[in-house]
């Protein structure tokens, strides 16, 4: 079974710290995936990566970076969270030769709270 | 269709009731159209992958249609059960062979026993 775990399942930080998510998967999957989910609004593309060291912008990437230095790891990094970074935030991969009709493998999702 | 536009927003049904919801899509440069269940304090998790216009695909008492030519797509639950419970997503990739997905905001279905 695909295996896609992140660091935390609750985080609370204060506004102005640098904050770190980290996602792993277990299945050697190309693409990884931030999304980030807020009541109302669905799932919104934050970064993805289809290859170590190579990122692209979502939907939403003002205020956040990533990172992939491993083909298992993508991070997620707030530079300096602020509170409407509220959300729940979750990762994902997939396969880059699937294309368009490959799944999505999702964690479990990291509920953050900045203060 | 611009975007992935899901409806209901929100769905109550009793135990034992048939329910169903819609998802709509850009129906011009089709792909796929992805149906994923979130449970709540758990991962989404796929159901169905769509890709040929008139497809019908079932898991159990889940089952969704696809009419890609208008662009929209079925989900049914037959005899919904509380475990049903969940918040249903629909996604379209856009193009891309990247495999990015385009995600619908939801029908959040509650099943009371």
């Amino acid at each position: 079974d695909v295996k896609v775990t992140q660091s935390s399942r609750y985080l609370v930080k204060r506004t102005g710290e640098k904050v770190f998510l980290e996602c792993v998967q277990d299945m050697d999957h190309e693409n990884m995936f931030w999304y980030r989910q807020d009541p109302g609004l669905g799932l919104r593309l934050i970064y993805f990566s289809y290859d170590v060291k190579m990122k692209e912008k979502g939907d939403i990437p003002e205020g956040y970076s990533v990172s992939r230095e491993k083909k298992e790891r993508f991070s997620l990094i707030l530079e300096s969270a602020s509170t409407n970074q509220t959300s729940m935030y979750l990762c994902a991969s997939s396969l880059l030769t699937g294309g368009p009709q490959e799944t999505q493998y999702f964690g479990p999702g990291t509920r953050l709270l900045v203060l | 269709i611009l975007n992935v536009e899901q409806s209901p927003q929100s769905l109550h049904v009793q135990e034992g009731d048939s329910t169903n919801f819609t998802c709509s899509f850009p129906s011009s440069n089709f792909y796929a159209l992805h149906w994923y269940r979130w449970e709540t304090a758990k991962s989404p998790e796929a159901l169905f992958v769509m890709t040929l216009n008139g497809d019908e695909k079932k898991k159990g008492r889940i089952s969704a249609t696809l009419n890609t030519k208008e662009g929209y797509s079925y989900l049914y639950i037959k005899g919904s059960q509380p475990e049903d419970s969940a918040t249903y997503l629909c996604a379209s990739p856009r193009g891309s062979t990247l495999g990015r997905l385009y995600f619908g905001r939801g029908t959040q279905l509650t099943v009371w026993p």
